[in-house]
């Protein structure tokens, strides 16, 4: 089994929609939680970072984690065409990057 | 922008040649980092450095090497390459040793022909 496993979709929904996006983890040690956006051909650039559960807002952005069900996910309430990005989930089992583990990114196409 | 630069953006090589990738940190981080990308295995950790000193090693085969010069750029050498080493090649930096982000720069495409 993966250390972190996410839909690869691809995903397309209509402009306004509310995308959510999951990634699972069977590491229990985990305990930070990110998730990074990638434009095509581009770095990955980090959207939202939280610790341990619950939930975290930035906007139109939401994370959560579910530390239980070692289940997180990102919600995007009124896609914009401009979100159309590759979303990578990453987690860590300390405050520590060299131990990042990344999700193989889902795949999102908001359509105007 | 995140800061950091990374050369080439793109490279064609032939197997069994060699090449350096280089990367400048964004301005006061201390931390380089060294990340791989394919379609098949996703974005996988190479090496970390942390003010010159290797500090943690992933999935970085023997035929790669990298070093933080005393400047804070980073080289990522690959030898001996395969088509199997065609990917996306990322370089990323933080503040400190085990920062809470990291930042990646534009990636250095790589294809072996």
């Amino acid at each position: 089994q993966k250390e972190v496993e996410q839909d690869p979709g691809p995903l397309s929904v209509p402009e306004g929609a509310i995308v959510s996006l999951n990634c699972t983890y069977s590491n229990s040690a985990f305990q930070y939680f990110m998730w990074y956006r990638q434009y095509s051909r581009k770095g990955p650039e980090l959207l939202m970072y939280t610790y341990s559960s619950g939930n975290k807002e930035d906007g139109r952005f939401t994370a959560q984690v579910d530390k239980s069900s070692k289940y997180i996910s990102l919600f995007i309430r009124d896609s914009q065409p401009s979100d159309s990005a590759t979303y990578l989930c990453a987690m860590s089992a300390r405050d520590g990057s060299e131990k990042l583990v990344f999700g193989k990114g889902t795949k999102l196409t908001v359509n105007p | 922008d995140s800061g950091v630069t990374q050369t080439p953006k793109h490279l064609i090589t032939a197997t069994g040649q060699r090449v350096t990738l280089r990367c400048s940190p964004r301005s006061g981080d201390l931390s380089v980092y060294w990340y791989q990308q394919s379609l098949d295995q996703g974005l996988q950790f190479l090496i970390q450095y942390y003010n010159g000193e290797e500090r943690a090693k992933g999935n970085i085969l023997e035929r790669f090497s990298a070093q933080q010069f005393p400047d804070l750029h980073s080289e990522l050498n690959l030898s001996s390459l395969e088509l199997g080493d065609s990917a996306l090649y990322f370089c990323a930096s933080s503040l400190d040793r085990g920062g809470n982000t990291i930042y990646f720069g534009e990636g250095s495409w790589l294809t072996v022909v």
